[in-house]
């Protein structure tokens, strides 16, 4: 079975601080995603990553970076964390299935709350 | 403006009725997926739908993509309280050299017991 892990479940981080959220799989994916879900906005592209060191920007970038050393990792970092950033972070990586069709796996989620 | 318009937004019945809740888009889209995130977890893939009018069962479920493949519709028989969760469709989108999916909000079901 594919295994998407993040660091943590849940996460209470104070304005200002930095914050880095950890992403793990182990099917040797290429492909990774870090989203964030909130109620009435449903699921939103922060960043993806393609392959090793490369990365792209999603459709809300501003006030994240991200990191990928290593094929397995993918990490999520909130340079100085404010309150609009609370919100469930899901990480995802994802397979090629035949015919140009993508299966995306996802991990359990961190809720991140920011005070 | 959502690409992908789920319906109905909420959704609460009785173990053992049938529902069918609904993915529309005024786009094409080559395929769409189905989801579903159970509290506190992450979406886990239900199905992919390819051909329009295509129809697949997943025992319980029975998934349709419209003959446009411009919709796609999810029906459970038989409802049961392990069938609550948040249900997502998806579809794949291309803004330039990048293939991404779009998501619609979802439907969220509770089946009472």
């Amino acid at each position: 079975d594919v295994k998407v892990t993040q660091s943590s479940r849940y996460l209470v981080k104070r304005t200002g601080e930095k914050v880095f959220l950890e992403c793990v799989q182990d099917m040797d994916h290429e492909n990774m995603f870090w989203y964030r879900q909130d109620p009435g906005l449903g699921l939103r592209l922060i960043y993806f990553s393609y392959d090793v060191k490369m990365k792209e920007k999603g459709d809300i970038p501003e006030g994240y970076s991200v990191s990928r050393e290593k094929k397995e990792r993918f990490s999520l970092i909130l340079e100085s964390a404010s309150t609009n950033q609370t919100s469930m972070y899901l990480c995802a990586s994802r397979k090629p299935l035949a015919g140009g069709i993508y299966e995306q796996y996802f991990g359990p989620g961190t809720r991140l709350t920011v005070t | 403006t959502q690409l992908l318009e789920q319906s109905p937004q909420f959704l609460s019945i009785q173990e053992g009725e049938n529902l069918t809740v609904y993915c529309n888009s005024s786009s094409v889209f080559s395929s769409l997926q189905w989801y579903r995130q159970e509290p506190g977890e992450g979406p886990v893939l239900l199905v992919t739908v390819v051909t329009g009018g295509e129809v697949k069962k997943l025992k319980r479920l029975t998934f349709q993509f419209g003959d446009a493949r411009k919709d796609s519709s999810l029906h459970i028989t038989a409802a049961q309280p392990g069938d609550t969760g948040l249900y997502l469709c998806a579809g794949p989108w291309y803004a330039g050299n990048n293939r991404k999916l779009i998501w619609g909000l979802g439907t969220s079901l509770a089946v009472n017991p």
